[in-house]
């Protein structure tokens, strides 16, 4: 089973500036992937950045990079340079390996972006 | 690039009635994903194909039904509609057989049951 927890309901950063969004996720799988969505007012959900448990190395997407933390089940989004277009719900998810295997989400934080 | 195709983009129906949602997924996608929103809610997984097969199953109710046809293209069929089945449905797709695990939602079929 996973569970995925986002402690965060509301955040806000002013445009230009740094802000993180916590992702705290519970699994029993030995391999599995993380992931951020985004969802905004028009409510797509568009992915942000990718990060799979086995590498070490924490993802980067442009302005958008992760803090992976196995030991902790800890998986933090950093966004730098915040811009307006950043306003969105954010959605931590976790999902096993393998084929069809379903997404578990978060509950989201709402992220606004002051002028 | 193309995007994962949902419709009807908006559903109205009564109570009893039966709905029928259409995805298309990304060419050479070869699996398939159905999410359930509701207002203020995460999504909710209910159910996947992979290779026209059923894959994993979420908290679908017994009244809603899912197939993925030879196209690839996928049917979420629900019926005894009620009013809690209202919320905007997702379908997502997928490149497994490449191990790429990316599921790219389409624009979602909101569903109003009054």
């Amino acid at each position: 089973a996973q569970t995925v927890t986002q402690s965060q309901p509301e955040m806000s950063v002013q445009e230009a500036e740094t802000v993180t969004l916590s992702c705290t996720y519970d699994t029993s799988e030995s391999d599995y992937y993380l992931f951020w969505y985004k969802q905004p007012p028009s409510r797509q959900m568009i992915l942000v950045i990718r990060q799979e448990a086995y590498k070490q190395q924490n993802a980067t997407e442009n302005r958008f990079s992760v803090n992976f933390q196995k030991a902790a089940k800890s998986f933090s989004l950093k966004i730098s340079d915040s811009q307006l277009g950043d306003a969105a719900m954010y959605f931590c998810a976790s999902s096993a390996r393998g084929y069809g295997q379903n997404f578990v989400f978060g509950p989201g934080t709402r992220l606004s972006v002051l002028p | 690039a193309a995007g994962v195709i949902q419709s009807p983009r908006h559903l109205i129906k009564e109570k009893r009635e039966t709905a029928t949602l259409k995805c298309y997924p990304i060419p050479r996608h070869d699996t398939v994903y159905w999410y359930q929103q509701g207002p203020g809610q995460d999504p909710q997984f209910l159910i996947s194909f992979y290779e026209k097969m059923q894959s994993d199953k979420g908290s679908i109710p017994d009244r809603f039904s899912a197939q993925q046809f030879s196209d690839y293209h996928s049917e979420l069929n629900m019926s005894s509609l009620e009013l809690g089945d209202s919320a905007l449905y997702f379908c997502a797709s997928s490149l497994e057989g490449l191990g790429s695990h990316e599921q790219y939602f389409g624009p979602g079929t909101r569903l109003t049951v009054t």
